[in-house]
């Protein structure tokens, strides 16, 4: 069945530092979203890509689609320790209803 | 929050005892669904709904019941078969069936005494 593995599982960055989390299916996918989960709450939408090589910008968050549409990768750069969470990728592949989220990789920001 | 409310926010089952979880939208979505995250873990999903009266296993339905009476409404049942319950279970909301975007209910921390 359809996979998508998200790459690293826990990222301890210094305030300032960038972070980079990766995300990659199995399968295709029609789109790609990502998620923000803050500590001992719940998901929230942050963004969807649906096209091949998409970029999208949120102040210092960018989201990018892979031209094979297999993959993304969020960054954010000069992290903050209002970033501090769970940041989760979900596919919908190609045929399918269900979102396919990735175990989320978890970023810990030292003040 | 999105207009999806979960209750209780913390509930306690004893070993055999069914408990019911709760999750209404005002959202006016289609589609439900139901996930299971431990700690540290991904989501895994229980049971999602299309529509009204219509639902669908997910990837670890065992151990699990679901209704889908109103479109509201979709509540979960965790049954004495789900042999390790504990766990953050959460509720979301689409208004696609098909991989919309979800909006997440505040979840329940569900404990095994």
């Amino acid at each position: 069945g359809q996979q998508v593995m998200q790459i690293p599982q826990y990222q301890h960055v210094q305030e300032g530092e960038d972070f980079t989390t990766y995300c990659n299916s199995s399968t295709t996918l029609s789109n790609i979203q990502w998620y923000k989960q803050r500590p001992g709450g719940h998901p929230v939408f942050l963004i969807q890509l649906v096209k091949s090589g998409e970029v999208k910008k949120q102040k210092r968050l960018t989201f990018q689609f892979g031209e094979a549409k297999k993959n993304s990768s969020l960054h954010i750069t000069a992290t903050q320790t209002t970033d501090v969470g769970t940041y989760f990728c979900a596919g919908l592949a190609d045929s399918s209803y269900k979102l396919i989220f990735g175990s989320g990789t978890r970023l810990l920001v030292r003040p | 929050d999105g207009g999806i409310t979960q209750s209780p926010k913390y509930l306690f089952r004893k070993e055999g005892q069914n408990v019911t979880l709760s999750c209404e939208q005002n959202l006016n979505h289609d589609a439900m669904y139901w996930y299971r995250q431990d700690p540290g873990q991904g989501l895994r999903l229980i049971y999602y709904s299309q529509i009204v009266n219509d639902f669908q296993k997910g990837d670890i339905a065992e151990g699990y019941s679901v209704s889908r009476e109103k479109k509201e409404s979709f509540p979960l049942t965790v049954t004495s078969a789900q042999k390790n319950p504990t766990a953050f279970y959460l509720c979301a909301s689409s208004g696609t069936s098909g991989g919309g975007t979800q909006y997440f209910g505040p979840g329940t921390r569900l404990l095994v005494l």
